[in-house]
Order: C-alpha cells, then sequence, then structure tokens
C-alpha cells in the first residue's frame, strides 16, 4: 500500500516564475491538506481540499491556488515565485476530518534563485 | 490567535537515556493533540494522536501525556536509540476539522553513542 506520493521531490526556479507540485494521496484517504515548511520552522497550512473543493485555507495569498481531481490526487500552484517560497512542501491525506491520522509525503523541496 | 509551544529547542542525549519534550498549546476550541517525528528533509510521522479525554497514550517507547486543563502536553522517551535522532512536532488540532492543525516549531533531539 503506497502512502503519500509527491512530486518532484526537488526543484529549482526563478524568481517570477510558476511552479506545479503534485500529490496522491494515501490510498483509501480523500482530503489532501498542503503545508509549507520553512527551514528550522514548522509546518505551516496553506489548504485543504475535500471532494474537490477548498474547504479550508491558511493565510497564504492567492498566488497559491491547488486542486483536487476526482481521484482525490492534488496539485499546488504557486505563481510569481519569490525568493521567501524556498521552502519544503508537504502534502497530508486523511480519511474525512478530525481525529484521524494524518499522512504526510516526504516533501517536494522548491528553491527560488 | 492559536499557538503551539515547544521545549527545549534543541535537546542531546546518550544513547540509553530517556528525556522528556514539552509542549504548552494555546488553541480553541481543543480537538486533539498530535506528536510527529521529523526526521531531516523527510516528512512527519505520526507518532501519538490525543483527544481531551486521554491523559496519555504509547507507541512503543514513546509516551505522550495531556493536561487538557493547563494546556500541556509531553513526550517521554524511553531507552533512547541513535535512530531517535530527529526533530519531534508537537500539533494542536482546533475546531470541527482536523485540518485546523496548529503545528510547534519542534524539538530537534540529538542522540550520541
Amino acid at each position: 500500500d503506497a502512502g503519500v506520493t509527491q512530486s518532484p521531490t526537488h526543484l529549482i526556479k526563478t524568481r517570477g516564475q510558476q511552479v506545479t507540485l503534485r500529490c496522491s494521496p494515501k490510498s483509501g484517504h480523500d482530503t489532501v491538506s498542503w503545508y509549507q515548511q520553512a527551514l528550522g520552522q514548522g509546518p505551516q497550512f496553506i489548504f485543504q481540499y475535500y471532494e474537490e473543493e477548498e474547504r479550508q485555507r491558511g493565510n497564504f495569498p492567492d498566488r497559491f491556488s491547488g486542486h483536487q481531481f476526482p481521484n482525490y490526487s492534488s496539485e499546488l500552484n504557486v505563481n510569481a515565485l519569490l525568493l521567501g517560497d524556498s521552502a519544503l512542501y508537504l502534502c497530508a491525506s486523511s480519511l474525512g476530518g478530525r481525529g484521524n491520522t494524518i499522512y504526510f509525503g516526504e516533501g517536494s523541496w522548491l528553491t527560488v534563485v | 490567535k492559536n499557538q503551539v509551544e515547544q521545549s527545549p529547542q534543541s535537546l542531546i542525549i546518550l544513547e540509553g537515556k530517556n528525556c522528556t519534550l514539552q509542549c504548552n498549546y494555546t488553541v480553541s476550541p481543543f480537538s486533539n493533540l498530535r506528536w510527529y517525528k521529523q526526521d531531516t528533509g523527510r516528512g512527519p510521522v505520526s507518532l501519538t494522536i490525543m483527544t481531551f479525554s486521554e491523559n496519555t497514550k504509547s507507541n512503543g517507547r514513546y509516551t505522550a501525556t495531556l493536561d487538557a486543563d493547563t494546556k500541556q502536553s509531553s513526550l517521554h522517551i524511553t531507552a533512547s536509540q541513535l535512530s531517535d535522532s530527529a526533530s519531534y512536532i508537537c500539533v494542536a488540532s482546533s475546531g470541527a476539522g482536523s485540518y485546523q492543525l496548529t503545528f510547534g516549531k519542534g524539538t530537534k533531539l540529538s542522540v550520541i553513542p
């Protein structure tokens, strides 16, 4: 049973460019959340998708957008990249809501130069 | 504002010794408290989940405690191993969904021979 898989694992982009990160949730999970983790910090919640809809959003600008597909996989898009967007982007999946174990992927390391 | 504070920031212990990590949270309404282990450059892995009615939960050599009255939690590691070297992140969940997670910055534990 595959866990949460993310791609790509590492990428380097230039300021102003756009990036798309991908996530496949753990088998049987229907909820996908995205987090940004800067070096030495805890993860910060970006948004969560359930039933192809954005259910909740953290304090991130509109440059951060996402999508969930019918097979529950998800994409995170970031436009007009800034140097400060350099971070580890984590995808997490769960089944439904409160109290359930959340499984994280290994993350996508984004470096903006 | 929801907050999670962890202490100490970092800790070095000898292999075989025990240690306790602390977490104070200000989250309302409180739903559950989670501890994660995160190896450097990897995604977090769930250790325990506790609701407000649970005082303690164990996962092998890891034992978490929760005092919902004082809003404090601790993670005790017994007979530490070199593989325990990682960041340990305390996460408080609020509201009706597991997506409303507030992460601490983590305690970086180094176990040395």
